[in-house]
């Protein structure tokens, strides 16, 4: 089966502070997506990735920066958190025009 | 800008009845579409796909109708069950890699 890591299920963080959020997969997947849900709002893309060192901006990227250095695993960085960036992070890869396989989710809360 | 949507934010069914949630979708280039179902905590897993040279795929108790004339995709439950109270939401692929999100739907069971 397809697994999607995501490195924590819930973190607290302080405003300001650098905020690292890691995805893992195992299945060998071109792409790699991050969204977050919110209320109302449904899920919306952050950034996603079709290759190794290669990045898209998604619909909201503004505050957010990531990393793809190898093909499993692909990074969400929050330069300066803010209170406004609490949410549910959720983290997804796919092979190239196929469905993709999400991760449980990362909730996280700015203070 | 083009966007997938959803009819209706909430649907309750009562139990053993047939459930249809309802999606509008904008991008007419769009080839390939997915529903996916999201349980509380959890991240959203893969119900079923269709490409758009198909009006209809069935799999177990579910069934996608693609209708590309007014750009509306349908999701069909046959005799709902509780297991099946979730949000749903439909998905399309953009460019063969970007993968958008309508808002999604709840559906509740009614016993």
């Amino acid at each position: 089966d397809v697994k999607v890591t995501q490195s924590s299920r819930y973190l607290v963080k302080r405003t300001g502070e650098k905020v690292f959020l890691e995805c893992v997969q195992d299945m060998d997947h071109e792409n790699m997506f991050w969204y977050r849900q919110d209320p109302g709002l449904g899920l919306r893309l952050i950034y996603f990735s079709y290759d190794v060192k290669m990045k898209e901006k998604g619909d909201i990227p503004e505050g957010y920066s990531v990393s793809r250095e190898k093909k499993e695993r692909f990074s969400l960085i929050l330069e300066s958190a803010s209170t406004n960036q609490t949410s549910m992070y959720l983290c997804a890869s796919s092979l190239q025009g196929a469905e993709a396989f999400f991760g449980q989710g990362t909730r996280l809360t700015v203070v | 800008g083009e966007s997938v949507g959803l009819h209706l934010p909430t649907l309750s069914v009562q139990e053993g009845d047939n459930s249809i949630i309802n999606c509008a979708y904008s991008n007419s280039a769009s080839d390939y579409f997915i529903w996916y179902k999201q349980e509380s905590g959890k991240g959203p897993q893969f119900i079923i796909d269709i490409r758009s040279n198909m009006d209809k795929r069935q799999g177990q108790r579910v069934t996608v109708l693609l209708n590309k004339t007014v750009k509306h995709l349908s999701l069909q439950i046959a005799a709902t069950q509780p297991g099946d109270s979730a949000v749903y939401f439909c998905a399309e692929i953009e460019g063969a890699q970007k993968l958008v999100f309508g808002q999604g739907t709840r559906l509740t069971i009614n016993p």
